[in-house]
């Protein structure tokens, strides 16, 4: 079965700009999560959506925000872009949120900020 | 989030087994043991998980502690393809709203190095 699909795969934008990237999880897994990962600081959780939810966010700026949509779905938006926002920007799925499910990884969102 | 420590290296030569360890001495009675791997250039993978009992797939096994203060993830005859950052993850029960809730909290991981 197809498995977690990110596009787009690499992203340049300029600082002050705005950007959204896209995340299909598994057909049937309605849990997505976000990571970023940079060299520094790892991989860091944004937030994960359930059932078009919200369900937890982690310890990032208003400017980055998300929404998953009835097919499950998800989008992150990153608003007025900073340098320090270029990393490689992970999404996963699970069949839900249960500590006994794993997470399924796409291949990322390299998004550079000049 | 309880808190998990790891080698920061490992070596192995193709076609032997390897050891991983992973220490989580303030686990707590209901956390679940992940763990997940990171190939160069790739988003992370799962690859097994255990509570109690040692836990076996296609492509490891993991040894869980009697006491559950450590676990050990086992590569049976690692290959180049294996050659990876690996991580344990402790996740806890969580409800919706959590702060642990549909979340991974990755440390520094193991990166493991296969030699031919």
């Amino acid at each position: 079965k197809a498995g977690v699909t990110q596009t787009p795969r690499y992203l340049i934008k300029t600082r002050g700009q705005q950007v959204t990237l896209s995340c299909s999880p598994i057909s049937g897994h309605r849990s997505v999560s976000w990571y970023q990962q940079t060299p520094g600081q790892g991989l860091q959780f944004l937030f994960e959506y359930f059932s078009e939810t919200q369900r937890n966010k982690g310890n990032f700026p208003g400017r980055f925000s998300g929404r998953q949509f009835s097919n499950s779905r998800s989008e992150m938006n990153v608003s007025t872009l900073e340098l320090g926002d270029s990393a490689l920007y992970l999404c996963a799925s699970s069949l839900t949120a249960s500590q006994n499910y794993g997470y399924t990884f796409g291949s990322g969102t390299r998004l550079t900020v000049v | 989030d309880a808190k998990t420590t790891q080698p920061n290296s490992m070596e192995s030569n193709e076609e032997e087994p390897v050891h991983l360890p992973c220490n989580h001495s303030t686990i707590s009675g209901t956390d679940y043991i992940h763990w997940y791997r990171q190939l160069p250039s790739q988003g992370p993978e799962y690859v097994i998980h255990g509570l109690t009992s040692n836990v076996n797939n296609r492509m490891a096994s993991l040894a869980i502690a009697e006491d559950r203060k450590s676990s050990t993830l086992i590569l049976h005859r690692a290959t180049l393809r294996d050659a990876a950052v690996y991580y344990c993850i402790l996740r806890a029960r969580a409800n919706a709203g959590g702060t642990s809730y549909g979340k991974l909290t990755f440390g520094q991981g193991t990166i493991l190095t296969v030699h031919p």
